[in-house]
């Protein structure tokens, strides 16, 4: 129980353009889903907290403008990465949370824009 | 502020050989903590919380509220459990987890 895939997992863009990724939780209902970016071989750091039905809320030096999140169901949540550079390339991660702290993460997904 | 420090980047030992993964944090008020996981090319995955006080896969870990340290160990070392572990606390918001820069753990035989 308690997985959470996310899709696609690797897309390339060209630089100018718009990629969306999509994060489920297959099993369960997440109350809040988290965002990460993850560099190579460094840490994972927290992009935004999204809770269903209400706007995302983003760390400090995240653009929103630019990664724009919505949480539309207690299964689904999309980032969508706005007119992409190649220093937005990195890999994103999603997790879900059922409850307070329990977080399940995503696989990930590879962005290359070139 | 709310942070979460693992000193190692790499840690390297032999199969058989005991573990300890430091991690040391900043916490107004009472912490909760976790260790996570990520073996090569898996999601992460939450390996042991100090609240539940389990062992999984024979780790264990420490809450010392005197040296703000959660230090994760194992007494034998197998070459399954090499990975990258993460230190975690919650943010001060309480809303989310802030991640340790995680170290490499290498076990060799």
């Amino acid at each position: 129980g308690a997985v959470v895939s996310q899709h696609p997992s690797w897309v390339i863009c060209k630089s100018g353009t718009s990629v969306k990724i999509e994060c489920r939780s297959l099993d369960f209902q997440a109350t809040t889903m988290f965002w990460y970016r993850q560099f190579p071989k460094q840490s994972l750091m927290l992009m935004a907290t999204s809770n269903e039905g209400s706007k995302a809320t983003y760390e400090q030096g995240v653009e929103k403008d630019k990664f724009l999140i919505n949480h539309a169901s207690l299964t689904l949540s999309t980032l969508t990465v706005t007119s992409a550079h190649p220093e937005d390339s990195s890999f994103y991660i999603c997790s879900a949370s059922p409850i307070s702290y329990e977080q399940y993460f995503g696989p990930g997904t590879r962005l290359t824009v070139t | 502020a709310q942070r979460v420090t693992q000193p190692e980047k790499l840690l390297s030992v032999f199969k058989g050989a005991p573990v300890e993964l430091k991690c040391n944090y900043s916490y107004s008020g009472s912490p909760e903590l976790f260790w996570y996981v990520q073996y090569s090319r898996q999601r992460l995955q939450l390996l042991l919380r100090h609240i539940s006080r389990e062992s999984i896969k024979g780790f264990t870990a420490d809450l010392n509220k005197g040296e703000t340290s959660f230090h994760l160990k194992k007494p034998f070392a197998q070459e399954e459990d090499s990975a990258m572990y993460y230190c975690a606390l919650p943010n001060q918001a309480g809303t989310a987890l802030i991640f340790g820069k995680g170290t490499t753990l290498s076990v060799s035989s």
